[in-house]
């Protein structure tokens, strides 16, 4: 078990540019969670895969955010045109499937710097 | 998106001194989670409650599951200057299918040797 990886850990882009994160979660997990963190919040969830479906999307995702997971292993997020208010803490979690179904362990987060 | 409300936001203690901290909400959640964060760092899993009025211990810390749901503590006893960092609640509501996680602003702590 070697936890949740996500890469690259700090990306500076400059507004209008397209970026795209990666998550690696534990293995064997097969949901995967995406939140965004900004300086003195909580995480703030933005969508859930079981395996390679998305079921779950919040109101922050917009239409310039998309995840995919496409073989229910690793997981993207790509932001498309990003703008400054982007700037934020990426963060990948994920969970099992069985008595630690409601468990969920996070990377070490992707520091995204719009400028 | 919806916060749950964390007390206090900060706090100063001496190394040695017990922590009290809590979470209230105004939605009942069928889970709690208490992680901690180190800068620049992902949110650690520390303790999971799964039942209301469990109290659920982890070396140093313990946790309980409010009466209510709407609520829970974290106690620390016996700080030490490890125990520095911004501590998360965070709850969690399946009825309707959902997985995701409800997170509070955080309590910071600062521990003074």
């Amino acid at each position: 078990d070697t936890g949740v990886s996500q890469d690259p850990r700090h990306k500076i882009t400059k507004r209008g540019q397209n970026v795209t994160f990666r998550c690696d979660p534990i293995s064997e997990h097969n949901r995967l969670y995406w939140y965004r963190q900004t300086l003195g919040q909580g995480p703030e969830f933005l969508t859930y895969f079981q395996n390679e479906a998305q079921l779950e999307k919040s109101r922050l995702l917009s239409d310039r955010f998309s995840a995919e997971r496409p073989k229910g292993s690793f997981s993207t997020l790509e932001i498309q045109r990003t703008e400054q208010g982007d700037s934020a803490m990426y963060l990948c979690a994920s969970s099992g499937g069985g008595t630690d179904l409601y468990e969920q362990y996070f990377g070490p987060g992707t520091r995204l710097t719009v400028t | 998106g919806q916060q749950l409300n964390q007390s206090p936001q900060s706090m100063f203690i001496q190394e040695g001194e017990d922590v009290s901290m809590n979470c209230t909400s105004s939605s009942i959640f069928n889970t709690w989670l208490w992680y901690k964060q180190d800068p620049g760092e992902g949110p650690v899993l520390l303790i999971a409650l799964y039942k209301a009025g469990e109290l659920t211990s982890n070396g140093r810390l313990t946790a309980q599951f409010g009466i209510t749901r709407k609520d829970s503590f974290l106690n620390i006893s016996a700080s030490i200057p490890s125990d520095v960092g911004i501590y998360f609640c965070a709850g969690q509501w399946s009825g309707a299918g959902s997985y995701q996680l409800t997170f509070g602003k955080g309590t910071k702590l600062s521990v003074i040797p």
